[in-house]
């Protein structure tokens, strides 16, 4: 079946650890992007990628980096910079345009 | 960051009520989506809108954009249980930004047995 991939589910960070974050897609779309959510708010935006080897800023990226070497992986890098990761992450992708985006089922992340 | 405004931001219910959330925006958007998330789980795409005084239906699940393309809404008639989770609104090229997905702030639907 087509879809999204995120791993691990559940993650602990240690304080001053770096920890990535991998999301692998086969639905074949260009576009991927990464969101945080805190409870009970909405999605904000952190990093996303129009295609290999290029991406952008989002709206909340300090603390933050990703990599895109390949079509169907976009990892996220949660660094010891982001003094308060503690949230849920979740990793989207679309094709070209104005399309849906479809959803991992996210990976929760705790200071230990 | 950006954002779309959403209300309610939480409504409970009783089964069997209707329900709905409203999508704002103080600029013109080009499209709508709307997002279910159910509690613990990932954000579902549900319906695009693009055409001024669009409706569309899913059973029942009513959504309209509106006239001057700057709020949408979701109606929900006779709520069930399956309804419950958080309901987002979300616009591509909100304020320019032609690249991303602009999410609204999301209304939390309780329904209650």
């Amino acid at each position: 079946d087509g879809g999204i991939t995120q791993s691990p589910k559940y993650l602990f960070r240690k304080e001053g650890q770096n920890v990535t974050l991998s999301c692998e897609q086969n639905l074949n779309h260009d576009a991927m992007y990464w969101y945080r959510q805190d409870p009970g708010q909405g999605l904000r935006l952190i990093y996303y990628s129009q295609i290999v080897n290029d991406f952008q800023k989002g709206d909340i990226a300090e603390g933050y980096s990703v990599s895109r070497e390949k079509k169907e992986s976009f990892p996220l890098t949660v660094t010891s910079a982001q003094k308060n990761p503690t949230a849920f992450y979740l990793c989207a992708s679309s094709g070209q345009g104005v399309q849906p985006q479809h959803f991992g089922d996210g990976t929760r992340l705790s200071i230990l | 960051g950006q954002q779309v405004m959403q209300i309610p931001q939480y409504q409970h219910v009783q089964e069997g009520e209707d329900f709905t959330t409203y999508c704002n925006s103080s600029t013109t958007l080009s499209n709508i989506q709307w997002y279910k998330q159910r509690p613990g789980g990932h954000p579902v795409f549900l319906i695009q809108l693009v055409k001024s005084g669009e409706v569309k239906k899913q059973k029942r699940l009513t959504f309209q954009f509106g006239e001057a393309k700057k709020n949408s809404s979701l109606h929900i008639t006779a709520t069930q249980t399956t309804d419950v989770g958080t309901y987002f609104c979300a616009a591509w090229g909100y304020g320019g930004a032609t690249n991303k997905l602009i999410f609204g702030t999301g209304t939390l639907l309780a329904v209650q047995p």
